[in-house]
């Protein structure tokens, strides 16, 4: 079954570094987000992203943050200055549509930690 | 705005127990309903929906029933296994069609 791959699995960063999250989407799939989970807390949308630009942002994607397709295959979250309340797990998705009946299909998370 | 109260966990439970996880939703309009699951080391995978009132949600043997009058999605399964240890989140997706996660409660099944 087609799965979303997410590298690193783990990433320890320091206060103040750029991390860039990698995403591999689901080859035919459309429409692509990006999430947190900041641990023991809800799971959070951070961003929406369909024909090569964001569609939807939540107010936690500030301008720290950016979403890049940089070719035909990887999706990627760059956090441009990591702060100690950057740490979560992040979580991407990606779905084939935009209508109800279309499933999620979300990678297994990067575990972020900022030291 | 859109919002989904899980039960706190952990749930533990013992084999072949009866299992109930809570879920709460407010939200504007006629929200589709989600169970999603995320087993250890692995994404979150939808387990089963429902996008009407009084529509029940099946898979696996859990079941959801959507109840607009309680605005309530409580997950069940009458017989749990060890296998189902995992993190279970409900999720509700509405106009935007962008789903809004609860903060998810994990099962902790012993044999």
């Amino acid at each position: 079954e087609p799965e979303v791959t997410q590298t690193p699995s783990h990433q320890v960063t320091q206060m103040g570094q750029e991390v860039i999250l990698r995403c591999v989407p689901i080859s035919n799939h459309l429409y692509f987000y990006w999430y947190r989970q900041i641990l023991g807390q809800k799971v959070e949308f951070l961003v929406s992203f369909y024909n090569n630009e964001i569609s939807e942002k939540s107010e936690i994607f500030d301008d720290q943050f950016s979403v890049e397709r940089p070719d035909g295959s990887n999706f990627t979250l760059k956090i441009r200055s990591t702060k100690l309340e950057d740490s979560a797990m992040y979580f991407c998705a990606s779905r084939l549509g935009q209508a109800l009946n279309y499933g999620y299909t979300f990678g297994s998370g990067t575990r972020l930690t900022v030291v | 705005g859109d919002s989904v109260t899980q039960m706190e966990g952990p749930v533990t439970l013992s084999e072949e127990a009866f299992l109930t996880i809570n879920c709460t939703y407010t939200a504007t309009g006629y929200p589709s309903l989600f169970w999603y699951v995320q087993y250890p080391g692995e994404g979150l995978q939808l387990l089963l929906k429902a996008t009407k009132a009084d529509d029940k949600g099946s898979n696996k043997g859990f079941e959801a029933t959507y109840r607009k009058e309680t605005t309530s999605f409580h997950l069940e399964k009458g017989s749990v296994q060890v296998s189902d240890s995992a993190v279970y989140f409900c999720a509700l997706s509405g106009g935007s069609y962008i789903p809004t996660f609860g903060r998810g409660t994990s099962l902790i099944v012993h044999p």
